[in-house]
């Protein structure tokens, strides 16, 4: 059974462009939620989606958007891109919508720098 | 607002030290707690899964309790290896929305 797939694995962009990023979660999960992961914050909940609906989201400004397809793949996107938006994003992915006692899933992430 | 604490942030030991790490936070209110490890670079694996009803899960070399009324969980590693070290980090599940609320982190090295 395949896992949560992340890409691309590194991204390199420069400040005020836009950014993609693209997670599959594994096979009948149906719960991705997406974080960042930073050396000075940490790591940070951003969103969850289920069922192609945003469920859940943190504390972060308009600029960091996502969604979900029909085939439980999600997309998150940042716009207007800062340098402190460099970082580790992480999707993990679930069957269900929580909370629930599932273990969560990690993807390797994508590595984001913004220059 | 949940806020979630590990420590020591570091810690290095000699092959075959049991060691201890521990995690404590502010809000009773979880609904599980998880450990994860992190190597560098790479993603999370989720290691043991506490529910809130739980006292202790086991998993081979590794044992993780849990104290909800003290607010306090610790990961026990017996006869550590080089192969153990990484970063280990706690995460609460909140009974309320379903976001994991992560500790900053123990970075382990198990020196051969």
């Amino acid at each position: 059974k395949a896992g949560v797939t992340q890409t691309p694995r590194y991204l390199i962009k420069t400040r005020g462009q836009q950014v993609t990023l693209s997670c599959s979660p594994i096979s009948g999960h149906r719960s991705v939620s997406w974080y960042q992961q930073t050396p000075g914050q940490g790591l940070q909940f951003l969103f969850e989606y289920f069922s192609e609906t945003q469920r859940n989201k943190g504390n972060f400004p308009g600029r960091f958007s996502g969604r979900q397809f029909s085939n439980s793949r999600s997309e998150m996107n940042v716009s207007t891109l800062e340098l402190g938006d460099s970082a580790l994003y992480l999707c993990a992915s679930s069957f269900r919508l929580g909370p629930t006692n599932e273990k969560l899933f990690f993807g390797s992430g994508t590595q984001l720098s913004v220059l | 607002k949940q806020e979630v604490t590990q420590i020591p942030a570091a810690l290095s030991v000699p092959e075959g030290e049991n060691l201890v790490l521990n995690c404590s936070f502010t809000d009773s209110a979880i609904y599980n707690l998880q450990w994860f490890r992190q190597d560098p670079g790479k993603g999370l694996t989720s290691l043991l899964l506490i529910q809130s009803s739980q006292r202790e899960q086991t998993s081979g070399r590794l044992n993780a309790s849990l104290d909800k009324s003290s607010g306090r969980s610790t990961l026990y590693i017996a006869a550590s290896q080089p192969g153990d070290s990484a970063t280990y980090l706690c995460a609460s599940r909140m009974e309320y929305g379903n976001k994991l609320v992560f500790g900053a982190g123990t970075i382990l090295r198990v020196k051969s």
